[in-house]
């Protein structure tokens, strides 16, 4: 069974930084692009970044570059968020994501498994 | 602001169908099969249930249909229930200044 579970969530004042961990099970971790996407109070969703397999790509959202770095360990099965210079907009619940490949083919905007979630407030 | 505008809300009866529209400009679709949709529950994490415009993974009702015409997708749950009572989310892969996965701003389904 796929499971993707996060941690390393909780409350840092604007300014600090934070990382979150999501440990995956049940499938070949090192085969697949992996995501972060969060999810507001107002329940927007907004892709964060990803990372190929073997992590010599990655890609960020314009409002967090420069501040979050992501990052996998593949002998560990696990996906990182270094979150750095923390802001009050940053807060939601951050969600990893696997890449969903249907047909053949592996878009960047399908992802199939999901956690449950960790939830980062930036608040003084 | 999402990228993708979705309707705030929709609602329908059991047994009836009800579609979401998604729309976004030329560069929110950096290519035509780039939609997708998410089913969310409260507490829970999105699901897929269409990719690819109309594709259904695996597992997935085809109640649930998808489809895409110039810069707007659409949703369509036919026989509602009860169950399907959740927000919908779409996606899709834009071209700004990189390419972005990016969301519309959800849809609250209630079932009457």
């Amino acid at each position: 069974e796929v499971q993707l579970v996060e941690s390393g969530g909780g409350l840092v004042q604007p300014g600090g930084s934070l990382r979150v961990s999501c440990a995956a099970s049940g499938f070949t971790f090192s085969s697949y692009w992996m995501s972060w996407v969060r999810q507001t109070p107002g329940k927007r969703l907004e892709w964060v970044a990803n990372i190929k397999q073997d992590g010599s790509d990655k890609n960020y959202v314009d409002s967090v570059k420069g501040r979050f770095t992501i990052s996998r360990d593949n002998t560990k099965n696990s996906l990182f968020l270094q979150m750095n210079s923390l802001r009050a907009e940053d807060t939601a619940v951050y969600y990893c994501a696997r890449r969903f490949c249907g047909g053949g083919t592996c878009y960047p905007n399908d992802f199939d498994f999901w956690g449950q979630g960790a939830l980062v407030t930036v608040s003084s | 602001q999402s990228a993708l505008t979705q309707p705030a809300s929709v609602s329908g009866s059991p047994g009836q169908s009800i579609t979401i529209s998604c729309t976004g400009t030329s560069t929110d679709f950096a290519g035509y099969y780039f939609v997708s949709w998410y089913q969310q529950h409260p507490g829970k994490a999105p699901k897929l249930i269409i990719y690819k415009v109309s594709n259904r993974p695996s597992g997935v009702s085809d109640r649930f249909s998808g489809s895409k015409s110039g810069d707007t997708a659409s949703l369509t749950i036919s026989g509602l229930q009860a169950e399907d009572e959740a927000d919908y989310y779409c996606s899709s892969y834009a071209r700004r200044i990189t390419l972005d996965v990016v969301f519309g701003g959800g849809t609250k389904l209630t079932v009457l």
